[in-house]
């Protein structure tokens, strides 16, 4: 069983609408959570970040984090085609020599 | 801030020659920094973590003899690909740790395709 588990998509979502993407951990350990975006050719870029259990909010994303169910999820409103990317989450554990451990990435694609 | 930049974005070599890729964090010092590895459509590989004046760590299974990583400055780490062949061939993608966001932060640079022939 991989430690972080995300499904890859493709996810397709008309343009407006609310995307729900997730990932699954099995490693109770971990207490920091990111949401990276990666544009195709490109780095990831870090758009969220929370640590341990509640919610987070910036503009049109928010991230949440359910350490008892060992999930966490990034929600997007009001998607646009510039949001159509690869969102990676990752996961930390604190004195972990600050290494992240991945999801594979869900592929989004918002259509107009 | 925390703008991470590699160079080059992309380079393809013969077979049996070495490559050095460039990682500097531009606006901030870079306690540490990572150096990954992505696949078509798969997640990033850590390869190794370096911390500045200090031997990286490599995970298990990459050959550091292989991936030689050198952090001679809080801006800058070094990737060299030695004696290369086609199945380095490879999306690398180094971070920086010590930006001005969460002290747990990894910022990433644009990365570097590399093509072996």
């Amino acid at each position: 069983q991989k430690e972080v588990e995300q499904d890859p998509g493709p996810l397709s979502v008309p343009e407006g609408a609310i995307v729900s993407l997730n990932c699954t951990y099995s490693n109770s350990a971990f207490q920091y959570f990111m949401w990276y975006r990666q544009y195709s050719r490109k780095g990831p870029e870090l758009l969220m970040y929370t640590y341990s259990s509640g919610n987070k909010e910036d503009g049109r994303f928010t991230a949440q984090v359910d350490k008892s169910s060992k999930y966490i999820s990034l929600f997007i409103r009001d998607s646009q085609p510039s949001d159509s990317a690869t969102y990676l989450c990752a996961m930390q554990i604190t004195g972990g020599g600050n290494k992240l451990t991945f999801g594979t990435g869900t592929q989004l694609k918002v259509e107009l | 801030g925390a703008v991470v930049s590699q160079h080059p974005s992309r380079v393809i070599c013969k077979s049996g020659t070495s490559v050095k890729i460039e990682c500097r964090s531009l606006d901030f010092q870079a306690t540490t920094m990572f150096w990954y590895r992505q696949f078509p459509k798969k997640s990033l590989m850590l390869m190794a973590t370096s911390n500045e004046g200090s031997k990286a760590t490599y995970e298990q299974g990459v050959e550091k003899d292989k991936f030689l990583i050198n952090h001679a400055s809080l801006t800058l780490s070094t990737l060299t690909v030695t004696s290369a062949h086609p199945e380095d061939s490879s999306f690398y993608i180094c971070s920086a740790r010590g930006g001005p966001g969460e002290v747990n932060t990894q910022y990433f640079g644009p990365g570097t395709r590399l093509t072996v022939l």
